[in-house]
C-alpha cells in the first residue's frame, strides 16, 4: 500500500496562475480532507469530502475549489493563485469506521510569487 | 467553537531528558483527543489518542492522559532521543454525528533533542 500520495511535491506559481493539486489514497477510505499548514497556525481545514461525488467547505475555503469524482482521488484547485496561498498543503483520508483517525500524505509545498 | 492550545515552542532538550508538552482544549461534549507527530520533510502521523475521560494513550514511550476536569491532554516522555526531534500537534475531533472526523489542531510545538 502506498497510503496517501500527493502530486506535485513542490511548485512555484506566479500570481493569477491556476493549478491543481492531486491527492490519491489506496486504502478505500470514505473521507478525504485538504489542509494548509502555516507557521504558528497549525493545520487548517480547507475542504473535505465524505464520499465520492460530495464535497464541503472547511475552515478556510476561500480561493480554493475541490472535486471528488473518484473515491480514491481528491483534487484541490486554485483558480487564480495569490501570495497568501503560499503554504504547505496536506491531504488526509480516514475510513468510515474509525474516521476520527486520519492518514496524511507527505505534503505539497506551494510558493506563489 | 472548538479550539486547541499548545505550549509555546520551540522546546530544546538534551538526550535522555524528560519531556512535557502541554495541551489544553475548549470543546462542547466529549471529543476524542490526539497527538500527531511530523518528522522533518514528512506528513503527519498519529502518535497516540484517547477517546474518553481518564483514558491514557501511549506509543513509542510517549503518554498522554485525557483529563476532562482540566480540559488537558499533556504529552510526556520519560527519556527523549535525538530521533524524537519533530513537530508535535495536539488535536481534537468528535467520533460521530456530523463532525465527519474533522480535526481541530493546535499550532504545533517544535522539539529539538541534542546528543
Amino acid at each position: 500500500n502506498a497510503g496517501v500520495t500527493q502530486t506535485p511535491k513542490f511548485r512555484v506559481l506566479k500570481t493569477g496562475q491556476s493549478m491543481t493539486l492531486l491527492c490519491a489514497q489506496d486504502m478505500n477510505h470514505e473521507y478525504m480532507y485538504w489542509y494548509r499548514q502555516d507557521p504558528g497556525m497549525g493545520l487548517r481545514l480547507i475542504h473535505y469530502s465524505v464520499g465520492e461525488g460530495t464535497t464541503a467547505k472547511g475552515e478556510v475555503p476561500d480561493g480554493y475549489n475541490v472535486s471528488r469524482l473518484k473515491k480514491q482521488n481528491f483534487l484541490l484547485g486554485l483558480e487564480s493563485a495569490a501570495p497568501s496561498q503560499t503554504s504547505v498543503y496536506f491531504c488526509a483520508s480516514s475510513p468510515l469506521r474509525g474516521r476520527e483517525t486520519q492518514y496524511f500524505g507527505p505534503g505539497t509545498r506551494l510558493l506563489v510569487l | 467553537g472548538n479550539s486547541v492550545t499548545q505550549m509555546e515552542g520551540p522546546v530544546t532538550l538534551s538526550e535522555e531528558a524528560f519531556l512535557t508538552i502541554n495541551c489544553t482544549y475548549t470543546a462542547t461534549g466529549y471529543p476524542s483527543l490526539f497527538w500527531y507527530v511530523q518528522y522533518p520533510g514528512e506528513g503527519l502521523q498519529l502518535l497516540l489518542k484517547a477517546t474518553k475521560a481518564d483514558d491514557k494513550g501511549s506509543n513509542k514511550g510517549f503518554e498522554a492522559t485525557y483529563r476532562k476536569e482540566t480540559t488537558s491532554f499533556h504529552l510526556e516522555k520519560g527519556s527523549v532521543q535525538v530521533s524524537d526531534s519533530a513537530v508535535y500537534f495536539c488535536a481534537l475531533t468528535y467520533a460521530g454525528g456530523t463532525s465527519y472526523g474533522k480535526l481541530t489542531f493546535g499550532q504545533g510545538t517544535i522539539l529539538t533533542v541534542h546528543p
